[in-house]
């Protein structure tokens, strides 16, 4: 139980365009979610928090004009990359904490966005 | 965010032999510690983890010894196997893990047949 499907797993677009990451929380509600962004042979770098039906708290240095962060239900938290540039290619992976009380967190398989 | 210092940042270990990855925080209120296994382009997948009241857990090859004192942690991969080649990233969280994990740097470890 509690896993959380993301998609795509992999993507390719071109500068300037937007892409839309999706996280599903399949057999639970996530209340909220978190989005981390890995770049290569580094670590998990928080983003954003979504909760749902409220606004995404940002962490520092992340343009949140940039990431769109949407938590319209209980299953389904989106990130969409607009404008991408080549910059933003990386592994982005969502999470949310599990529920009933037990501790740690379910994590997508991640996307990995390449910017041409 | 808060800090979780984590080393080595790589480590070559020959099959059979003990890993250990070590962590340090300052963050008091951190109270859980989890160590996450990753492949490449896959998500961290939850090795083990422990709750700062208990100085040691082991499940099966793994091992987590914990140091409130010190607000050191670290983890203990036995009998080293090629498989267990990965990065390993240990974390921490506070809220009884409803806050979002802050990651420590990652250790790449190798295991030679």
């Amino acid at each position: 139980g509690a896993v959380v499907s993301q998609h795509p797993s992999r993507v390719i677009c071109k500068s300037g365009t937007s892409v839309k990451i999706e996280c599903r929380s399949l057999d639970f509600q996530a209340t909220t979610m978190f989005w981390y962004r890995q770049f290569p042979k580094k670590s998990l770098m928080l983003m954003a928090t979504s909760n749902e039906g409220s606004k995404a708290t940002y962490e520092q240095g992340v343009e949140k004009d940039k990431f769109l962060i949407n938590h319209a239900s209980l299953t389904l938290s989106t990130l969409t990359v607009t404008s991408a540039h080549p910059e933003d290619s990386s592994f982005y992976i969502c999470s949310a904490p599990r529920q009933g009380g037990y501790y740690g967190y379910t994590f997508g398989s991640g996307t990995r966005l390449t910017v041409v | 965010q808060q800090q979780v210092k984590q080393s080595p940042q790589s480590l070559i270990v020959q099959k059979g032999g003990i890993s250990i990855i070590n962590c340090a925080y300052e963050n008091t209120a951190f109270d859980y510690f989890p160590w996450y296994q990753q492949f490449p382009g896959k998500g961290p997948a939850l090795l083990i983890a422990i709750r700062p009241d208990v100085s040691e857990k082991k499940e099966g090859r793994f091992t987590i010894s914990f140091n409130k004192s010190a607000k050191q942690f670290s983890l203990h991969i036995m009998d080293s196997q090629p498989g267990d080649s990965a990065t390993y990233f240990c974390a921490a969280s506070m809220d009884t893990g409803r806050r979002a994990l802050t990651f420590g740097s990652g250790t790449r470890l190798q295991v030679q047949p």
